[in-house]
């Protein structure tokens, strides 16, 4: 069976310092692979995607990267983190079936304070 | 950019009461998935509907779509108190690569 591994589960950092947040899957190959990031209350933002290794698609320009070193690794990275990174941050992935999303299968977050 | 946008943002009821929240896209779409999330949590796939078919089921839910509308509403039947999450809807952005979800609707039911 499939299963997503997303850590930490929570992390406080001060502002300025790098950032390192990693997901690994697990019963697939080849899956999109994606960064989420929700504010309190609110929906969830895309931050990036990846549909295979080494390629990487940003949607919001901002602090961050993102890089697929492995089929099934995905990291959210930032050099200097900004207090506006703070929030909760999902990875997830999926697979396209004759070129359609399917489901989504979603990491336990990261939630993140950036002090 | 914001795909689906559901309404509305927050919804009380008692249990046993039904629930609905609706949801509006902007542009054409494969198929329309619904998620749930408790609270501190990741998002949990709860059903997934195409775009040739206007009504689906799974348990207690009921999902519609209208494509001619944009819109699709999810209905839950019997409301319990562990229904208490929020819900949100999904469509691919346009090149087709990734989910993009709406704000979603907060729902308490309470006992």
């Amino acid at each position: 069976s499939q299963t997503i591994h997303q850590w930490p589960a929570t992390l406080v950092q001060p502002v300025g310092s790098p950032l390192s947040l990693e997901c690994t899957v697990e019963g697939t190959s080849n899956p999109n692979l994606y960064w989420y990031r929700q504010a309190a209350g609110r929906g969830l933002q895309l931050l990036f995607y990846s549909v295979g290794i080494g390629q990487i698609s940003s949607e919001v320009p901002q602090n961050l990267s993102a890089s697929r070193p492995q089929d099934r690794q995905f990291i959210l990275s930032s050099k200097k983190l900004l207090l506006s990174d703070s929030g909760f941050y999902l990875c997830a992935w999926s697979v396209l079936r004759a070129r359609r999303n399917t489901e989504a299968f979603f990491g336990q977050g990261t939630r993140l304070t950036v002090v | 950019s914001q795909q689906g946008e559901e309404d509305p943002q927050a919804l009380s009821i008692q249990e046993g009461e039904n629930a609905t929240m609706n949801c509006s896209y902007k542009t054409s779409i494969n198929n329309l998935q619904w998620y749930r999330q408790n609270s501190g949590r990741g998002l949990v796939h709860l059903i997934l509907i195409r775009s040739n078919e206007r009504e689906k089921h799974s348990g207690r839910l009921r999902v519609t779509l209208d494509t001619s509308k944009k819109s699709s509403s999810l209905l839950i039947t019997a409301s319990r108190a562990a229904d208490t999450a929020s819900y949100f809807c999904a469509t691919a952005n346009q090149a087709g690569t990734a989910l993009i979800f709406g704000k979603g609707t907060t729902l308490s039911v309470s006992s």
